[in-house]
């Protein structure tokens, strides 16, 4: 089975631009969380979405969001973008149901903002 | 925030066994202990997860201490490859039915010796 895959890599963008990300599971996975890494904060949770909805929230504005789509690709968008927005953005996907699952991560988008 | 306390840094010989302990003293009855992995520029790896039984796979053992406040996981023949830092996580339950988030730590630092 095929892993996370997560496009693009690597991106740099300019303060006060916007930026979708992509992130496609594990084949049967319904579930996909997207992740923030950077060296001063750790891995914090972003978000969650299963079958289309949002149903798990981190502590982050509004500026990022995300969706889901029915085959269960993931994409998240970060609007007017600040220098703090430079990271590693992780996505990983889980089977989602109600019982404990694991959750696979992809390689992550490395995004620098200049 | 985080639910767990992981020592910041450890060394272990090549060939040894590597003992990592964790904390999580205010861990509730129905949550799980869940250890990760990330190597270096690397997509987080799941190793390993329980509820209160020791548990046992390809990668490693999990010992949870019966008043479960605490855990160890065992690395038996600890590689150069398993240097990393390894992240303890309880896993938190989000505001809707099954919805589920890591809340990564600091984690602990590793380093395998040859």
């Amino acid at each position: 089975k095929a892993g996370v895959t997560q496009t693009p890599r690597y991106l740099i963008k300019t303060r006060g631009q916007q930026v979708t990300l992509s992130c496609s599971p594990i084949s049967g996975h319904r579930s996909v969380s997207w992740y923030q890494q950077t060296p001063g904060q750790g891995l914090q949770f972003l978000f969650e979405y299963f079958s289309e909805t949002q149903r798990n929230k981190g502590n982050f504005p509004g500026r990022f969001s995300g969706r889901q789509f029915s085959n269960s690709r993931s994409e998240m968008n970060v609007s007017t973008l600040e220098l703090g927005d430079s990271a590693l953005y992780l996505c990983a996907s889980s089977l989602g149901g109600g019982g404990t699952y694991e959750q696979y991560f992809g390689p992550g988008t490395r995004l620098t903002v200049t | 925030d985080a639910k767990t306390t992981q020592p910041p840094s450890m060394d272990c010989a090549e060939g040894r066994a590597a003992n990592l302990p964790c904390n999580h003293s205010t861990i509730s009855g129905n949550e799980y202990v869940y250890w990760y992995r990330q190597i270096h520029s690397q997509g987080p790896q799941y190793i390993i997860h329980g509820l209160k039984n020791n548990e046992t796979n390809e990668m490693a053992s999990l010992i949870i201490t019966e008043d479960r406040k605490s855990s160890t996981l065992i690395l038996p023949h600890a590689t150069l490859r398993d240097t990393a830092v390894y992240y303890c996580i309880v896993r938190v339950a989000g505001i809707i039915q099954g919805a589920q988030k890591l809340v990564f730590g600091q984690g602990t630092r590793l380093t395998i010796n040859p």
